[in-house]
C-alpha cells in the first residue's frame, strides 16, 4: 500500500463542472502539497497545507489532520484545467513523498 | 524575476554512460530538491540539499550524487545508466531551509532516455 493515495486516478468532466479529487496518506505529515502537472512536465505548486482550508481563486483545498485526508476542489471548471494534480506530503523536514496523481480532462 | 532553471532539457545516453544534470534556483532561495519521475507515476524524491550541505537523501544507489554550489546552484549525477533511470528529472528549489515547509517552486525538468 502506497503511503499516499489519490483518488480517482482519471477523471473526465464538463465544463463548468465541480471537481473534486481526493488524497489520504498514512504517516505523520508536517505539510500537506497539491501539485499541477501540464503534459510539458513542470510542476506549479498549487497549495501548501498544515491545517484546515485554502482558496485561491476556482481552487479550495481542505486537510483534515485526524482522519489523515485531503480534498482539492475546483469550481466552475475550464478546459485549461485539464492537467494531473499530484497530492504530495512533507514527512519530517526534508523527505517529500508524492501520490500516483490524478488525470483530469475537462471537456468544452 | 527568473524560475527555477534546469538543464539540459532533453537528452539521449546509452546504458553505462554518466549524465549531469543541472539546476539553478530561484534567486535568494537556499535549498534544492530532486526528484525523479517514471513515466505514469508520481515524483520520487532523490535528494535536499540546503547550505551546500545533503540534508536528505532518498531510496536510491549510490550511483546517484549530487552537490550544490556556493552560488546555490546544483548538480545531479547518475553513473553507469540502466534503462530504468529513463525518467523526468524535476528540481525544485524553496525559501526556507530543512527545518521548515517551505512552499516549493519546480522546474521544467530534464528528460533522460537511456537506450
Amino acid at each position: 500500500k502506497n503511503e499516499v493515495e489519490q483518488s480517482p486516478q482519471n477523471l473526465t468532466a464538463q465544463e463548468g463542472e465541480f471537481i473534486t479529487i481526493n488524497c489520504s496518506y498514512s504517516v505523520g505529515i508536517s505539510a500537506l502539497h497539491w501539485l499541477q502537472q501540464h503534459p510539458g512536465g513542470g510542476i506549479v505548486s498549487l497549495f501548501m497545507l498544515s491545517s484546515g482550508k485554502k482558496k485561491h481563486g476556482r481552487l479550495i483545498a481542505t486537510i483534515n489532520i485526524q482522519e489523515k485526508h485531503s480534498s482539492l476542489h475546483i469550481t466552475a471548471s475550464h478546459p485549461r484545467d485539464s492537467a494531473v494534480y499530484i497530492c504530495a506530503v512533507r514527512q519530517g523536514a526534508q523527505k517529500l513523498v508524492f501520490g500516483q496523481g490524478t488525470r483530469l480532462t475537462i471537456n468544452p | 524575476d527568473a524560475g527555477v532553471t534546469q538543464s539540459p532539457t532533453h537528452l539521449i545516453k546509452t546504458r553505462g554512460q554518466h549524465v549531469t544534470l543541472r539546476c539553478s534556483p530561484i534567486s535568494g532561495h537556499k535549498s534544492v530538491s530532486w526528484y525523479q519521475q517514471v513515466l505514469g507515476q508520481g515524483p520520487q524524491f532523490i535528494f535536499q540539499y540546503y547550505e551546500k550541505e545533503e540534508r536528505g537523501r532518498g531510496n536510491f544507489p549510490d550511483r546517484f550524487s549530487a552537490r550544490q554550489f556556493p552560488n546555490y546552484s546544483s548538480e545531479l549525477n547518475v553513473n553507469a545508466l540502466l534503462l530504468g533511470d529513463s525518467a523526468l528529472y524535476l528540481c525544485a528549489s524553496s525559501l526556507q531551509g530543512p527545518a521548515n515547509t517551505g512552499e516549493l517552486f519546480f522546474g521544467e525538468g530534464s528528460r533522460l532516455t537511456v537506450l
